[in-house]
């Protein structure tokens, strides 16, 4: 089974137009986490929830919105889709977000193309 | 703020060669230090880790010492295999509440035959 699961794996839309993406951890980890990773591969965090609760916040669009409906998963919502939101989207989750050395198990990546 | 360096790719190296890929990091305090890797198409997945220093992190061959004194944390191989083609990234963990990974720019590893 997998560990963490995004869907779906290739998203291509035009601009203008609200999407979201979907992801579930069967970890039973306390925290999630989205990333997103540019056409050069650098990675950064956008979001973190622990247990349902946000926790980190970077400077990202209010066009983004996360949504952790249980532990489990953690879905991200882009409204408004513009040119400079494609890159490849990736979900992570850990045990906590308070050990030194935890591990960050991340799912598959989402490619998202605008259009 | 924090940040963390790593040398640019591509690294192209004959399969057996000896692998380094550098990593220096920016943070206060001790922060843990971490190496994931990406293969094509794929997620990232941790390879090793280190959370004090002096601690050598190791796996599947690979190692890396964290070293407080020159804020590095060097990626090693004593002999690449063309199965360890992949995208390379060295992170940070600060000291403190949360559990934010900051990421280097990553490094491609070609191991050609």
């Amino acid at each position: 089974d997998t560990a963490v699961s995004q869907t779906p794996k290739y998203l291509v839309t035009q601009m203008g137009n609200d999407k979201s993406i979907k992801c579930e951890q069967n970890l039973g980890h306390d925290t999630m986490y989205w990333y997103k990773q540019d056409s050069k591969k650098f990675l950064k965090i956008m979001f973190s929830y622990n247990n349902k609760e946000l926790i980190i916040n970077e400077t990202v669009p209010n066009r983004f919105s996360p949504k952790s409906p249980d532990k489990a998963h953690l879905n991200l919502h882009i409204n408004s889709l513009e040119l400079g939101d494609s890159a490849v989207y990736f979900c992570a989750s850990s045990q906590t977000n308070t050990g030194r050395s935890e591990t960050q198990y991340f799912g598959p990546g989402t490619r998202l193309l605008v259009l | 703020g924090n940040s963390v360096t790593q040398m640019e790719g591509p690294v192209t190296l004959s399969e057996e060669a000896f692998l380094t890929i550098n990593c220096t990091y920016t943070a206060t305090g001790y922060p843990s230090l971490f190496w994931y890797v990406q293969y094509p198409g794929e997620g990232l997945q941790l390879l090793l880790k280190a959370t004090k220093a002096d601690d050598k992190g190791s796996n599947k061959g690979f190692e890396a010492t964290y070293r407080k004194e020159t804020t590095s944390f060097h990626l090693e191989k004593g002999s690449v295999q063309v199965s360890d083609s992949a995208v390379y990234f060295c992170a940070l963990r600060p000291t403190g509440g949360g559990n934010k990974l900051t990421f280097g720019t990553g490094t491609q590893l070609k191991v050609e035959l």
